[in-house]
């Protein structure tokens, strides 16, 4: 079982590029996420989606977009890459249901801009 | 705001040495609070869930604990194996499921 799966594991970027950061989960899960981690900090809130066809802000979109045509898939896009985007990206998804489901994350996608 | 602050930010331990992690949060309304390992280059790795203030959880060598204001993350008698970052997160009863995280405790436990 794959669960959350994330391409490419590192990439390094120049100022001004673009590229998609790829997540894709094989279970089932409506809810998926993307978080940001920096350096001794905390894993921070880009965007979320609840469905296919919805995605909403996090605590920090700006320089992002996201989309979710599919249940598995929920691609995050980086226009115009600043030096401030250089992080460690995280994929995460879950069930919603009446009980409490925990969130399963992938192993993420390291990202220097330069 | 919720906020969720864990310490102390790194701790260094002997192997059998017990030890605690807290994390303290506050929030508008707790649904859950959550404590995951994560180990380097690796994503975060889900340990458990509590729900209410006095609930308590067990795997191996873990323990948490949960009350209105924090939670523990009790390890007995360590091994080297259990070298990680322990991160504690908080969801909120409304709104999105995200969850809100600390910025973890990097424990390393020495042979």
């Amino acid at each position: 079982n794959a669960g959350v799966t994330q391409t490419p594991k590192f990439r390094i970027l120049k100022i001004g590029q673009s590229m998609t950061l790829q997540c894709t989960q094989d279970m089932n899960h409506n809810y998926m996420y993307w978080y940001r981690q920096d350096p001794g900090m905390g894993l921070k809130l880009i965007y979320y989606s609840v469905g296919a066809g919805i995605t909403d802000k996090g605590e920090v979109p700006n320089g992002y977009n996201v989309s979710r045509s599919t249940t598995e898939d929920f691609p995050l896009r980086l226009e115009l890459a600043a030096p401030s985007q250089t992080s460690v990206y995280f994929c995460a998804s879950s069930y919603l249901d009446r009980t409490n489901q925990p969130q399963h994350f992938g192993d993420g996608t390291r990202l220097s801009i330069l | 705001e919720d906020q969720v602050t864990q310490s102390p930010e790194a701790l260094r331990l002997q192997e059998g040495e017990s030890s605690s992690l807290n994390c303290s949060y506050t929030v508008s309304g707790l649904r859950g609070l959550f404590w995951y390992r994560q180990d380097p280059g690796k994503g975060p790795e889900f340990l458990f869930t509590l729900y209410s203030a006095g609930e308590e959880k067990e795997k191996e060598r873990l323990k948490a604990t949960l009350t209105k204001k924090e939670s523990f993350l009790h390890i007995t008698a360590p091994k080297p194996e259990d070298s990680a970052t322990y991160l504690c997160a908080v969801q909120v009863l409304t709104g999105r499921r995200a969850l809100t995280f600390g910025s973890g405790t990097r424990l390393q436990v020495q042979p």
